[in-house]
């Protein structure tokens, strides 16, 4: 079975410096995609980013960059330049090649401060 | 383009009676995936539609069930109510295909057994 762990409930940051989250999971899939959702005091799950399994090269979307260490089995999540805004609870998440479910972490909470 | 909607936003039941929600996914969505979030924990898997069809089924009892109706919305009902059944019901959905196509989700239900 595929599971996914996140081993920091918290994690605090200061306004305009970076953050790492931590994500490993376990699969014995090779097609298989990993993601991280935003949840912010909303409720609304927002996509961050993705990574496909088959690529090397880590993603990037603005301020937000993974570290995907394959053999390690590991999918950390880099904020760079936090901002306020970005306060809120992050999931890992994985998913097979075959559009099943989302298999979530239990999330890390990330506080900005000033 | 309307996003995932749900309703209702809250609900409030009483234990041993029955609980309907409902998603309409974003057009063009055929799967729809229920998850439940409660309170301290991560997302666990509830079901999964597509096309109509039940796909997959998370470690849920049989009271959970749903159907996805012909314009793929879709319905969650849980009977005889626990009041373990408190909790964040979120509903996603997705294009049907590759596991690279990212979830959207709704801003959820929020159900409180009493």
């Amino acid at each position: 079975a595929q599971t996914v762990t996140q081993s920091q409930p918290e994690m605090s940051v200061q306004e305009a410096e970076t953050v790492t989250l931590s994500c490993t999971y376990d699969t014995s899939e090779s097609d298989y995609y990993l993601f991280w959702y935003k949840q912010p005091p909303s409720r609304q799950m927002i996509l961050v980013i993705r990574q496909e399994a088959y690529k090397q090269q880590n993603a990037t979307e603005n301020r937000f960059s993974v570290n995907f260490q394959k053999a390690a089995k590991s999918f950390s999540l880099k904020i760079s330049d936090s901002q306020l805004g970005d306060a809120a609870m992050y999931f890992c998440a994985y998913r097979t090649g075959t559009a099943s479910k989302l298999t979530f972490g239990t999330g890390t909470r990330l506080q900005v401060t000033l | 383009e309307a996003g995932v909607t749900q309703s209702p936003t809250h609900l409030i039941k009483t234990r041993g009676q029955q609980a309907t929600l409902r998603c309409s996914p974003i057009s063009g969505h055929t799967s729809v995936y229920w998850y439940q979030q409660a309170l301290g924990l991560g997302l666990q898997f509830l079901l999964w539609y597509d096309e109509g069809e039940e796909r997959n089924r998370g470690n849920f009892p049989p009271r959970f069930s749903g159907r996805q109706f012909p314009n793929y919305s879709s319905e969650l009902n849980v009977n005889a109510l626990e009041l373990e059944d408190s909790a964040l019901y979120l509903c996603a959905s997705s294009w049907t295909g590759r596991g690279n196509t990212e979830a959207f989700f709704g801003q959820g239900t929020r159900l409180t057994v009493v």
